[in-house]
């Protein structure tokens, strides 16, 4: 069964420390999503991750992927309260002849002051 | 452009009943799919359209589902009749075709079944 693990499902930060959310997945896939989720909002797309060893960064997020280890992480610097969202990963299996996503259970992120 | 719109943002019907979501994808945008997420869960596919073609139905998960596309515009998704496992959030998102990388997602159908 193909799956996509995130963990934690819950996160709580204070503001100004790091934190690592980690997505691994059991098929392989030619690329990996992360989105955010504000409440009753649209999944917005923060990254798209193609090969190996490829790193994106914007702003406090920096995504990274290694699919010989069918991980990718999604760091977070310096936390501040706009980070407080719900963080999906998704991949596409490269078997698959369509294009269906399969998600993670997300990760629910608090920052505090 | 005009993002993705669902409607209604919310619906509270009782079991049984029939409940219709309302999809429009981005003008120009031929591929449509529907996901769900019940909570706690993942978001999981439901079926993909191009245009008006059903793609993928692989994950509908009864035939109290009926996905519909008319015409290649807007898309609906019918539950008929509902049951209590149908609550959660339903999705659509949708691309061009050949643009594999990019999916824009709506901001979803809260439904409750009660």
């Amino acid at each position: 069964e193909l799956k996509v693990e995130q963990n934690p499902l819950f996160l709580s930060m204070q503001e100004g420390k790091n934190y690592t959310i980690y997505c691994n997945y059991s098929t392989t896939s030619d690329r990996l999503y992360w989105y955010r989720q504000d409440p009753g909002k649209s999944l917005e797309s923060l990254f798209v991750l193609l090969s190996n060893g490829a790193v994106k960064q914007e702003g406090r997020l920096m995504a990274s992927l290694d699919t010989k280890a069918r991980l990718s992480t999604l760091h977070i610097t310096a936390a501040v309260h706009d980070l407080s969202a719900t963080y999906f990963c998704a991949v596409h299996p490269i078997y698959q002849a369509g294009t269906a996503l399969i998600f993670g259970k997300g990760t629910t992120l608090s920052v505090s002051s | 452009e005009a993002g993705v719109t669902q409607f209604p943002s919310h619906s509270v019907i009782e079991k049984g009943q029939t409940v219709t979501l309302r999809c429009d994808p981005i003008s120009g945008h031929d591929n449509l799919y529907w996901y769900r997420r019940v909570m706690g869960k993942e978001i999981k596919f439901l079926l993909h359209f191009v245009k008006e073609s059903k793609q993928d139905e692989s994950g509908m998960p009864n035939n109290r589902f009926l996905a519909e596309r008319t015409g290649g515009t807007y898309s609906t998704l019918k539950v008929q009749p509902a049951e209590l496992e149908d609550s959660g959030v339903y999705f659509c998102a949708s691309s061009r075709v050949g643009e594999g990388y990019g999916y824009t997602f709506g901001s979803g159908t809260r439904l409750t079944v009660v």
